[in-house]
């Protein structure tokens, strides 16, 4: 089964650092992208980058440039969504996900992670 | 960015009737557009893409159409599980950008 599964909810306090990660299965992780998508309390569904595992090519939405870090590391078939220090605007619902077709960075995503809840709060 | 647009924000129906959701684009996509269905709790769940294309497995009751900048999703005969908020998500220019929603209740 094609599936991709995410670490569990954290609570951090302003400031502090976080790290939470996508791990793919069932398909070869290099050879798709992987998508990170915010989705904050009661609201919509924001793309925030996209990274290819196999080169680690990756590109950001421009108002996230700068303030996440998208990383993966192919040998274990997971992705990463890093802060270097947290706000309380970061709280949100954060979704991996993963196009259609293998190469494609455009693709609609087809396969979605559970979903990792971050709260920031003092 | 490309703007989406969709249109109501929300709607209640009764099972059985015909509901449509409108998605308009700021800019022509031809038709690099899909469809999420977001139930709560849940992540989304692609319904349609490439504007009329049925995913694998999505009830044959729900159908997309149109291209450029107006797109519409369908739901032929709605039923008490399609109760859920739907998004439209463009592919065409990057960054990828989705509709605000349109939250469905069942009445």
């Amino acid at each position: 089964e094609v599936q991709l599964v995410q670490s569990g909810a954290e609570v951090k306090k302003p400031g502090e650092s976080l790290k939470i990660s996508c791990k793919g299965s069932g398909y070869s992780f290099s050879s798709y992208w992987i998508a990170w998508v915010r989705q904050m309390p009661g609201k919509g569904l924001e793309w925030m980058g996209i990274i290819y595992p196999g080169d680690s090519d990756t590109r950001y939405r421009p108002s996230f440039q700068g303030q996440v870090t998208i990383s993966a590391d192919k040998s274990i078939s997971t992705a990463y969504l890093q802060w270097s220090s947290l706000k309380a605007s970061d709280t949100a619902m954060y979704y991996c996900a993963r196009p259609m077709s293998i190469g494609s960075s455009t693709d609609p995503f087809d396969i979605w992670g559970q979903g990792t809840m971050v709260t920031v709060s003092s | 960015d490309i703007q989406m647009t969709q249109s109501p924000s929300s709607l209640s129906a009764s099972v059985g009737d015909r509901v449509t959701i409108t998605c308009r684009a700021s800019q022509s996509l031809t038709t690099y557009l899909s469809w999420y269905q977001q139930k709560p709790g849940k992540a989304p769940k692609l319904l349609i893409y490439a504007a009329s294309s049925l995913q694998s497995g999505v009830p044959l009751r729900f159908s997309g159409s149109g291209s450029g900048t107006d797109f519409t999703l369908t739901i032929s005969s709605l039923q008490p599980e399609d109760s859920a908020i739907y998004y439209c998500q463009q592919s065409h220019s990057p960054p990828i950008t989705f509709g605000q929603g349109t939250r469905l209740e069942i009445k």
